[in-house]
């Protein structure tokens, strides 16, 4: 079973639209969860981050942790064309010295 | 913004070659990274480094693999005889400290690595 699943899409939706993007885990040992976003040729850049159940919102983005479930979710709201990218999970813990641990990303198309 | 800077951008190897990736992590920072990502896979860590010393390597950083800061600024890592199967994106990273670890790293553009 892969630690961390994720589907890759394409995800293709229009602009104004609200996005969900979703992981899921299989090691209730995790502890802290990431969302990166990665435009092409680019290395991937910091956007969320928690670690408990529940929300966190930041301005358009708000990331959601159910651990109960191992499951992750990134919502974008008012979907821009430049929220084009590629988005990718990531999952620690500091038994593993805080090494993540990446979902396959999921590649987001906002269409004008 | 500070930011993690890599070069080259792109590096065509012929096979059995040695390459460098070079990486200037942020200044402040004291843990450093290494990761990798094959066209079309995830992205795969390789290794962890601090205190000049390994803290941490993957099953994939096999002996054909180094890291090393020659100068306290820059972060190298060198494969001394290059593989096709090494092909992909190189990315550093780098964090300021065990803090901040959980909440991610910053990483740099990448460096794209052919192996020909």
């Amino acid at each position: 079973q892969k630690e961390v699943e994720q589907d890759p899409g394409p995800l293709s939706v229009p602009e104004g639209a609200i996005v969900s993007l979703n992981c899921t885990y299989s090691n209730s040992a995790f502890q802290y969860f990431m969302w990166y976003r990665q435009y092409s040729r680019k290395g991937p850049e910091l956007l969320m981050y928690t670690y408990s159940s529940g929300n966190k919102e930041d301005g358009r983005f708000t990331a959601q942790v159910d651990k109960s479930s191992k499951y992750i979710s990134l919502f974008i709201r008012d979907s821009q064309p430049s929220d084009s990218a590629t988005y990718l999970c990531a999952i620690s813990t500091v038994d593993s010295n805080y090494q993540l641990i990446w979902g396959a990303g999921t590649k987001l198309i906002i269409k004008p | 913004e500070p930011e993690v800077t890599q070069t080259p951008s792109h590096q065509v190897t012929q096979m059995g070659q040695e390459v460098i990736l070079r990486c200037v992590p942020i200044s402040n920072h004291l843990y450093f990274y290494w990761y990798r990502q094959i066209l079309g896979q995830k992205v795969e860590f390789l290794v962890s480094f601090y205190n000049n010393e390994i803290s941490e390597k993957s099953e994939i950083f096999d002996d054909q693999f180094s890291v090393e800061r020659p100068d306290g600024s820059n972060f190298t890592l060198k494969i001394r005889s290059t593989k096709l199967e090494d092909s992909a994106m190189y990315f550093c990273a780098s964090s300021e400290g065990q803090v901040s670890m959980p909440y991610g790293y910053t990483f740099g553009s990448g460096t794209r690595l052919t192996v020909v």
